[in-house]
């Protein structure tokens, strides 16, 4: 069985620190890589994507991959409060379905202000 | 541009009641597919689907539950004779291709 696995948390950081949220997955063969964010109550929104092996940047956000560990982390630069929410690692699928998701069960990140 | 849209938002149903969920994909998108939320778990792939055809139906429950995506109108996921354990948030996406999803607003079901 596929799995993505993340700390539960909670993550608590204080406003303008990093904050680096972890996530192994398990099928070696997955290609795409996503982030997602989800306030409470709400819907998941995708905040990065990321395919190949190393960093990518986007703003405050920095995704990485590592193929060889089954690795993938974010790191939130210059932490705000309103990046409190839970942030969802998800993984495609290898192959024919490479539609589907394979998600975590979220990380709860708390920024104190 | 709308996003994906999903009505109702919150949905009460009591036990062996039918609960129907919309889902109009945003303009220009042809595939849909139906996530399921349980408390304290993660998002679960329920199916895919695109005009008129399931592609991918692995997720769902082998029983009560369907889905349909007509040639005109929204998808339309479908419980039948629901049951507590049902009570969930449901998501839909929808995507041009099949890469970056977008997620709409999600229905929460509560079953009594």
């Amino acid at each position: 069985q596929k799995e993505v696995e993340q700390n539960s948390g909670p993550l608590s950081v204080p406003e303008g620190a990093i904050a680096s949220l972890n996530c192994t997955y398990s099928d070696r063969g997955s290609q795409s890589f996503f982030w997602y964010r989800q306030y409470s109550g709400k819907s998941p929104e995708l905040i990065m994507s990321i395919y190949s092996n190393g960093d990518k940047e986007d703003g405050r956000f920095t995704a990485q991959l590592n193929k060889a560990s089954q690795y993938v982390s974010l790191l939130i630069r210059d932490s705000q409060p309103s990046d409190s929410a839970t942030y969802l690692c998800a993984v495609n699928e290898n192959g024919g379905s490479n539609y589907k998701l394979t998600f975590g069960k979220g990380t709860l990140l708390t920024v104190n202000p | 541009n709308a996003g994906v849209m999903q009505n109702p938002r919150h949905l009460v149903r009591r036990r062996g009641q039918e609960a129907r969920l919309r889902c109009s994909p945003m303009k220009g998108h042809s595939h849909v597919y139906w996530y399921r939320q349980l408390p304290e778990e993660g998002l679960k792939f329920m199916v895919y689907l695109q005009k008129e055809n399931i592609i991918d139906e692995s997720g769902m429950p082998k029983e009560r539950f369907s889905a349909e995506f007509p040639k005109e109108g929204p998808s339309i996921l479908r419980i039948q004779q629901v049951v507590r354990g049902d009570s969930a948030a449901y998501f839909c996406a929808s995507s041009k291709d099949t890469y970056g999803y977008t997620f709409g607003s999600g229905t929460r079901l509560t079953v009594v």
